[in-house]
């Protein structure tokens, strides 16, 4: 399994509609997530940290579900500049700053 | 704030020289910043971390004699591609934690090396 899974999609979906990601993550003793935002040919560039009680921000909402090892986000009325590849990024364990990028979704929103 | 400057953004090289690309923390002290590769359509992969007056440490996989990393002051971290050749032809990002509102990574803006 890998340390870090997101399917790639990619996922074409209208102006306004609600689209929600997951992220799998291996290693139980991770406790730092993160969702980042990349646009093509751009450095990754934080969107949300993802704390354990979830969070809002605007039109995005990030949670953290520990008992399935996975993190979400989920972004409502989207935008077509919400147009780009959302990365989860999970540390590897406790304590330490090494972190494992996903793959990357994704995401067209279509007018 | 947290702002990391990376240079150059873009290079094309011949095969077989050498590739310096510098990273800066702006406005706070990087005792540890991070060497990312990205390939097309591919994620970032860590390369190797480096530590502010120690030597880095490299991932499996990535041979540290190709690929210098030189972290001299809290600032400024270096990677060079020795003798490089096509197949390094990449995106090539640095990054450094920082603590604060929002800590996470911030990264610096990516060089694409193109070998010829």
């Amino acid at each position: 399994r890998k340390e870090v899974e997101q399917d790639p999609g990619p996922f074409n979906v209208p102006e306004g509609a609600t689209v929600a990601f997951n992220c799998t993550y291996s290693n139980s003793a991770s406790q730092s997530f993160f969702w980042y935002r990349q646009d093509c040919r751009k450095e990754p560039k934080l969107l949300m940290s993802v704390y354990s009680s979830g969070n809002e921000d605007g039109r995005f909402t990030a949670q953290l579900n520990r008992a399935s090892q996975y993190i979400s986000l989920l972004i409502r009325d989207s935008k077509l500049s919400d147009s780009a590849t959302y990365l989860c990024v999970v540390n590897i364990g406790s304590g330490t700053y090494k972190y494992i990028f996903g793959t990357g979704i994704r995401l067209k929103v279509l007018a | 704030g947290a702002v990391v400057s990376q240079h150059p953004s873009r290079v094309i090289c011949k095969s077989g020289t050498s590739v310096k690309i510098e990273c800066r923390s702006l406005d706070f002290q990087a005792t540890t910043m991070f060497w990312y590769r990205q390939f097309p359509k591919q994620s970032l992969m860590l390369m190797a971390t480096s530590n502010e007056g120690s030597k880095a440490t490299y991932e499996q996989g990535v041979e540290k004699d190709k690929f210098l990393i030189n972290h001299a002051s809290l600032t400024l971290s270096t990677l060079t591609v020795t003798s490089a050749h096509p197949e390094d032809s990449s995106f090539y990002i640095c990054s450094a934690s920082y603590t604060g509102s929002g800590a996470g990574y911030t990264f610096g803006s990516g060089t694409r090396l193109t070998v010829v």
